[in-house]
């Protein structure tokens, strides 16, 4: 079935360290996966995207990787700031006529001073 | 160059009552896609409009309907309320259909009682 899921509910991380949130998807024909950033009372914000035929795609201080072989995503954010407490979601695009994109439910990334 | 907006953005409904929400797409942008987020989870595609039409939907019941307008405005109707339908809605735009990446607006909040 379509599924985009999250391993892990909540990071938390101390300011200055690496995160890692990590993905898993279930279609493998989605050929679009985005990560979004969730903060409270807000809409979702893009954050860094990749297409399936990359492997790795790097932003200022993120990094998205994807593995097609076992269908894993993860978002790498380097030097984590206060400013990065939200909820992430990974986002898996089916396209053919019209992109809908399928959600997981979303890791909380606490950063703590 | 405005983003997308929605309006309003809370709103106290009973069951059985109808509701219009409205979203004006990001300046440029003629495809909009509508999205429920229920507390907790990720959002969950209920449709998209292109040229006025639908032309993609989710797995939500007949009572959730939609317009677009010739400005690309559009508008979400969700007849005889249920409890299960308070959420946030949210509203995506995109450039053009088939173009991967979506802007969120800020969302309404539905609450139903």
């Amino acid at each position: 079935g379509e599924s985009v899921g999250l391993h892990l509910p909540t990071l938390s991380v101390q300011e200055g360290d690496n995160s890692i949130i990590n993905c898993a998807y279930s279609n493998s024909a989605s050929d679009y996966f985005i990560w979004y950033k969730q903060e409270s009372g807000k809409g979702p914000q893009f954050i860094i995207d990749i297409r399936s035929n990359m492997d790795k795609r790097q932003g200022q201080r993120v990094t998205v990787l994807l593995n097609k072989t076992v269908k894993h995503l993860s978002l790498q954010i380097a030097a984590t700031q206060p400013g990065d407490s939200a909820v992430y979601f990974c986002a898996e695009e089916l396209s053919g006529g019209y992109n809908k994109l399928i959600f997981g439910a979303g890791t909380r990334l606490a950063v703590h001073p | 160059e405005t983003g997308v907006t929605q309006s309003p953005t809370h709103l106290i409904k009973t069951r059985g009552q109808q509701v219009t929400l409205r979203c004006s797409s990001q300046s440029g942008h003629n495809t909009v896609s509508w999205y429920q987020q229920a507390l907790g989870q990720g959002p969950q595609f209920i449709f998209q409009y292109y040229r006025e039409e639908e032309n993609g939907r989710g797995n939500f019941p007949p009572r959730f309907s939609g317009l677009q307008f010739p400005n690309y405005s559009s508008e979400l109707n969700v007849n005889a309320l249920e409890l299960d339908d308070s959420a946030l809605y949210l509203c995506a735009s995109s450039l053009r259909q088939g173009a991967n990446e979506q802007f969120f607006g800020p969302g309404t909040r539905l609450t139903v009682l």
